[in-house]
């Protein structure tokens, strides 16, 4: 079976610092993968998207980055965060060729 | 006009009664759509997915899509307390599934 881990679960870091959040997914190939944030009491935000090693689409320009450097891993990551960038991290996948999304437990990001 | 559309709620339903989540939806080129429960704290699970006009049934959830008027529901009977959640509304729209902000139920005892 299928399963999406996602780690850390939990993260406080200060404004100005870095940012590394990963995704894998397990029992499949080739998935299409996401990252969305959701801010407090807000719906979901689509940040970016693969359908492929390499290729990552962005939905929102801001101070975030994706990379898929193997095809069941997905990594968001910042440079600086900002304290806007506080909110519910969420990956989630699609099997290929289908269209229904499952989504990770969630990385909860607190930026002080 | 926002492409899903939920009322945000919160929706207070009593136990063992009906539940009814209403979506409307823009793009008209749009083919699946999927119901999603999110427990306070927790990532977004999905419960039901139409591709076809008419009614789909699971269990307690009956999902329900009306292409022409680009609209989407979920029932829910019996209503439990363990149903209160968020429900989102979802489309897809190419390789993306774009979501609404969701419906609060809260299921009064």
């Amino acid at each position: 079976s299928q399963t999406i881990h996602q780690w850390p679960a939990t993260l406080v870091q200060p404004v100005g610092s870095p940012l590394s959040l990963e995704c894998t997914v397990e029992g499949t190939s080739n998935p299409n993968l996401y990252w969305y944030r959701q801010a407090a009491g807000r719906g979901l935000q689509l940040l970016f998207y693969s359908v492929g090693i390499g290729q990552i689409s962005s939905e929102v320009p801001q101070n975030l980055s994706a990379s898929r450097p193997q095809d069941r891993q997905f990594i968001l990551s910042s440079k600086k965060l900002l304290l806007s960038d506080s909110g519910f991290y969420l990956c989630a996948w699609t099997p290929y060729g289908r269209d229904l999304q499952y989504f990770g437990p969630g990385t909860r990001l607190t930026v002080t | 006009q926002k492409e899903v559309e939920q009322n945000s709620g919160p929706l207070s339903v009593p136990e063992g009664a009906i539940a009814s989540l209403n979506c409307t939806y823009s793009d008209r080129g749009s083919q699946s759509f999927f119901w999603y429960r999110q427990y306070s704290g927790k990532s977004p699970e999905l419960i039901m997915f139409i591709y076809s006009n008419g009614d789909k049934e699971d269990g307690r959830f009956t999902a329900q899509l009306n292409k022409a008027s680009q609209y989407v529901s979920l029932l829910i009977r019996d209503s439990q307390p363990s149903d209160s959640a968020t429900y989102l509304c979802a489309v897809n729209r190419d390789d993306k599934i774009i979501f609404g902000k969701g419906t609060r139920l809260h299921i009064l005892p």
